[in-house]
């Protein structure tokens, strides 16, 4: 079967780092995505790793094991901005992301 | 990046009626676009897939008769939500591939569905 699991919810403070985990068990895989929502919004894009490693983008970073079918989304710097959803999904082998529940992140002052 | 639009971004309806939603691509061409559906504080479920000039496929427990999805060219695909329900009121969104980048979705802004 397919299941991609990650926290429901999180708080953390501005300037801090928070790392969100998700764990996932799908089959064919053609990469993890990680997707930032904010209520009322569509998804937008962050980040795409396919190989194992970290992938570092300005204050945002992604880090995926293949063998332990493991993610995290790392935030550095927090900004109230950056309250919202974060979405892990997986691809499959046709191309179709199969989705995480989402991490609600509450950024505090 | 490529852009995908949706219209209209929110629409009230009566029950019973109705009501199309369209996802275009605005400056590439995709040949499969995908429709989610969003409840509240849940996360995006697949609906279906649509491929230009073939017929749908629908994910397990979506209703094909329902929610009618046409996809006649390769910038545009409509969802008919037909004869609506109040439990039919949730946050519709499209996607789009763009098949020269194989693993990047491109969402719309995504449509408010309100049935009363």
């Amino acid at each position: 079967g397919q299941n991609i699991d990650q926290p429901t919810e999180m708080t953390a403070t501005e300037g801090a780092i928070v790392q969100i985990n998700c764990t996932y068990q799908t089959s064919g895989f053609n990469g993890l995505f990680w997707y930032q929502q904010h209520a009322g919004e569509a998804p937008t894009f962050l980040s795409y790793n396919v190989l194992d490693g970290l992938e570092e983008k300005g204050r945002f970073s992604s880090f995926l094991s293949r063998s332990k079918g493991y993610s995290y989304l790392l935030l550095k710097e927090l900004q109230m901005k950056d309250s919202a959803s974060y979405l892990c999904a997986t691809m499959d082998s046709n191309y179709q992301l199969i989705w995480g529940a989402g991490t609600k992140l509450i950024i505090k002052p | 990046g490529a852009v995908v639009s949706q219209h209209p971004s929110w629409v009230i309806c009566k029950s019973g009626t109705s009501v199309k939603i369209e996802c275009r691509s605005l400056d590439f061409q995709a040949t499969t676009m995908f429709w989610y559906r969003q409840f509240p504080k849940q996360s995006l479920m697949l609906m279906a897939t649509s491929n230009e000039g073939s017929k749908a496929t629908y994910e397990q427990g979506v209703e094909k008769d329902k929610f009618l999805i046409n996809h006649a060219s390769l910038t545009l695909s409509t969802l008919t939500v037909t004869s609506a329900h109040p439990e039919d009121s949730s946050f519709y969104i499209c996607s789009a591939r763009d098949p020269l980048v194989d693993y990047e979705q491109y969402f719309g802004p995504g449509t408010r569905l309100t049935v009363t």
